[in-house]
């Protein structure tokens, strides 16, 4: 079974800029993978912010964006909102299965 | 409006099985697939399967392929995960999550959006 890795930690001050990485042990994420970015702030349900790597929901702030980068997939925030503390997490598409990654704690500080 | 209602809490022993149920308002049911997700106290989110009901087919997590079975009922707009031989490590929220039919060309793929308010399971003895 693939093995999805994020960043455990990041840290971004105010208005500031952070890109969060999701990697697969498989190689290089393609498109093909389908990378999307879920946010789950404390006692929440996750929200979707971010689907087929870098499509935003109609509630996904324009701050938030997905690409790829280097390999993997990426979720970049632009001027860093307090309200953007939470965990973010990334999950790719292997034919039929879902693979989440563990998890980054993002803290705006 | 597009809402996800989970049932309720449930407090399960060792050995026994839990069927959460996840009815889907706003919307064709038709047009999405209902995906289960778990997360265990403090830890990440973990996928466990996935279901298509305009198909009937169910796609499962290597992890569960053995102790989850995940169905829906169309008539009701209504998503089931049936999970047995329940563990001490089974304790945990279990969500659905919805995710929509996105065609481009002759290729469709399916795209979470809205997910339930989760339902704690507690497998204590």
């Amino acid at each position: 079974q693939a093995v999805v890795t994020q960043e455990p930690s990041l840290t971004v001050s105010p208005g500031g800029t952070v890109t969060l990485t999701c990697g697969s042990n498989t190689g290089t994420v393609t498109s093909g993978r389908y990378a999307y970015w879920f946010q789950q702030k404390p006692g929440q349900a996750p929200r979707t912010l971010i689907y087929d790597t870098n499509t935003r929901h109609s509630w996904t702030p324009a701050r938030f964006s997905g690409a790829l980068l280097g390999g993997k997939a990426a979720l970049t925030i632009v001027d860093a909102q307090p309200e953007d503390e939470a965990d973010y997490y990334c999950l790719l598409s292997y034919g039929g299965a879902r693979i989440f990654g563990g998890g980054t704690k993002l803290t705006v500080l | 409006q597009v809402h996800l209602m989970q049932s309720g809490a449930e407090v399960k022993k060792p050995g026994s099985s839990v069927k959460v149920s996840c009815e889907a308002s706003g919307g064709t049911f038709s047009n999405y697939a209902i995906n289960w997700v778990r997360q265990a106290p403090g830890q990440g989110l973990e996928w466990m399967g996935v279901i298509t009901p305009i198909f009937g087919t169910a796609n499962y997590a290597q992890n569960f392929q053995d102790r989850v079975t995940i169905t829906a009922d169309e008539s009701r707009k209504t998503a089931y995960m049936d999970l047995s031989s329940l563990r001490y490590e089974d304790t945990a929220i279990y969500y659905c999550a919805r995710a929509v039919r996105h065609c481009s060309g002759t290729t469709c793929q399916y795209f979470f959006d809205y997910w339930g308010q989760g339902t704690l399971v507690t497998v204590s003895s």
